[in-house]
């Protein structure tokens, strides 16, 4: 299975546009990115997920580089309610390995 | 729409009894799989199910047992309740979608206590 490499804590001021991250170099042909959110005490949401397109949503935008080596999370406008840890994870097909994923506190 | 249902949301239990969460998904969804998350720390694979009938270990499965008699429902059983159980757990559904990776959804989490 592929290994993702995030930081572990950002800051983004609120209004302002959060771009996390996200190393995969391990990552295979076939396999997705897939971005997923967890908000205090609340169980993971799904954000987006990507190939080898950047995709957009209503929630976010993924870009993903030419070699897929890497990706970038953008919350466009971030707000209070976007602080949450964020986890990057090609799927293993019927659960997630989780890491640690990136800590994100938007500030007013 | 409920997408994936657990109970009981909070439980306290003595040391050495036994309990069951329960986890529904009405989407159909072939996969479902238990998770389990400490305070500060990421989530951690304990059971899973690729189908009715089908179960297999994840990271952590050492004091829990699963089954899955029907597609709808995955408990998680706790045989003797340690202190170290003591966290929060999360139950996970997804379609079967083969190497184009498969969105997953998740319950709101079940959170139990040992004493």
């Amino acid at each position: 299975d592929a290994k993702t490499t995030q930081p572990t804590s950002m800051d983004c001021a609120e209004g302002r546009a959060a771009n996390l991250p996200c190393n995969h170099s391990t990552i295979s042909g076939n396999e997705y990115v897939y971005w997923y959110r967890q908000i205090h005490s609340q169980g993971p949401q799904y954000i987006i997920h990507g190939l080898k397109n950047n995709e957009t949503n209503e929630m976010a935008s993924l870009i993903i580089t030419e070699d897929r080596k890497s990706s970038t999370l953008i919350l466009p406008h971030a707000t209070l309610r976007d602080t949450a840890v964020y986890y990057c994870i090609p799927p293993s097909g019927y659960a997630l390995n989780f890491g640690k994923g990136t800590s994100l506190l938007v500030t007013p | 729409n409920a997408g994936v249902t657990q109970t009981p949301k909070f439980q306290v239990l003595k040391t050495g009894q036994s309990m069951t969460l329960q986890c529904a998904q009405d989407m159909n969804h072939e996969y479902m799989s238990w998770y389990r998350q400490d305070p500060g720390m990421g989530l951690r694979l304990i059971h899973y199910s690729v189908g009715a009938g089908i179960t297999d270990q994840g990271e952590v499965p050492n004091g829990y047992n699963v089954s899955r008699s029907t597609t709808e429902d995955f408990p998680l059983r706790l045989l003797s309740a340690a202190p170290s159980q003591t966290s929060v757990y999360f139950c996970a559904s997804s379609r079967k979608t083969g190497t184009a990776g498969n969105t997953i959804y998740f319950g709101e989490g079940s959170w139990l206590t040992v004493v």
